[in-house]
């Protein structure tokens, strides 16, 4: 099956730091790729849905000048948390599809934990 | 985007089949419907995908009625290691459609 790999794994920053999680597509090509944050014993929450190329989709109630996503080529796309504070402290996770009804492909997720 | 409901939790023990059922009423004409398993601290790992009638692969199966309104994810002979959560994922995985996740389903397999 494809694989899409994330990295880092872990993550610990301080306070006021930027943060930048890796989604690779390895086996095929992501026409549009997808960012959550899961909290504890939570469902993934969608922050922001990213295609080829252009601007990325946001959520509502999601920053986009906090979370930074760029989405430069059709196998790699970038999350930057600036200015990184505790609350930010999550588990972050890709997902990336080529379209046409196949099947969502997720990341093995970043945690990210902020002093 | 078809919101979909599950039960929030189900307990099972080792051996026994394991039947969760997702409700998604305004599934749409190019709508798919797709299971994924997770563990704590993991991404979701696919386990099956259809579109009517039954799937079937060598870890589930899945059932899905001719209206499509709801679906049966069926997990045979479950074992300690399927204690995880199940989510059911519906939508058009055509160019730019995005993908919102229910509660899912918290499935404990106790010995």
């Amino acid at each position: 099956g494809a694989v899409v790999s994330q990295h880092p794994s872990r993550v610990i920053c301080k306070s006021g730091t930027s943060v930048k999680i890796e989604c690779r597509s390895l086996d095929f090509q992501a026409t549009t790729m997808f960012w959550y944050r899961q909290f504890p014993k939570q469902s993934l929450m969608l922050m922001a849905t990213s295609n080829e190329g252009s601007k990325a989709t946001y959520e509502q109630g999601v920053e986009k000048d906090k979370f930074l996503i760029n989405h430069a080529s059709l196998t790699l796309s970038t999350l930057t948390v600036t200015s990184a504070h505790p609350e930010d402290s999550s588990f972050y996770i890709c997902s990336a599809t080529s379209g046409g009804n196949e099947k969502l492909f997720f990341g093995s997720g970043t945690q990210l934990s902020v002093l | 985007l078809a919101k979909t409901t599950q039960p929030i939790s189900m307990d099972s023990y080792e051996g026994q089949e394991v039947n969760i059922t997702c409700s998604h009423n305004n599934i749409a004409t190019n709508d798919y419907i797709t299971w994924y398993q997770q563990f704590p601290s993991q991404g979701p790992r696919f386990i099956i995908q259809g579109y009517k009638t039954k799937v079937t692969n060598e870890v589930a199966s899945l059932f899905i009625p001719a209206d499509r309104k709801s679906s049966t994810l069926s997990l045979p002979r479950v074992s300690l290691s399927d204690t995880a959560v199940y989510y059911c994922l519906v939508g058009d995985f055509d160019y730019g459609q995005n993908f919102v996740f229910g509660p899912g389903t918290r499935l404990s397999v106790l010995p």
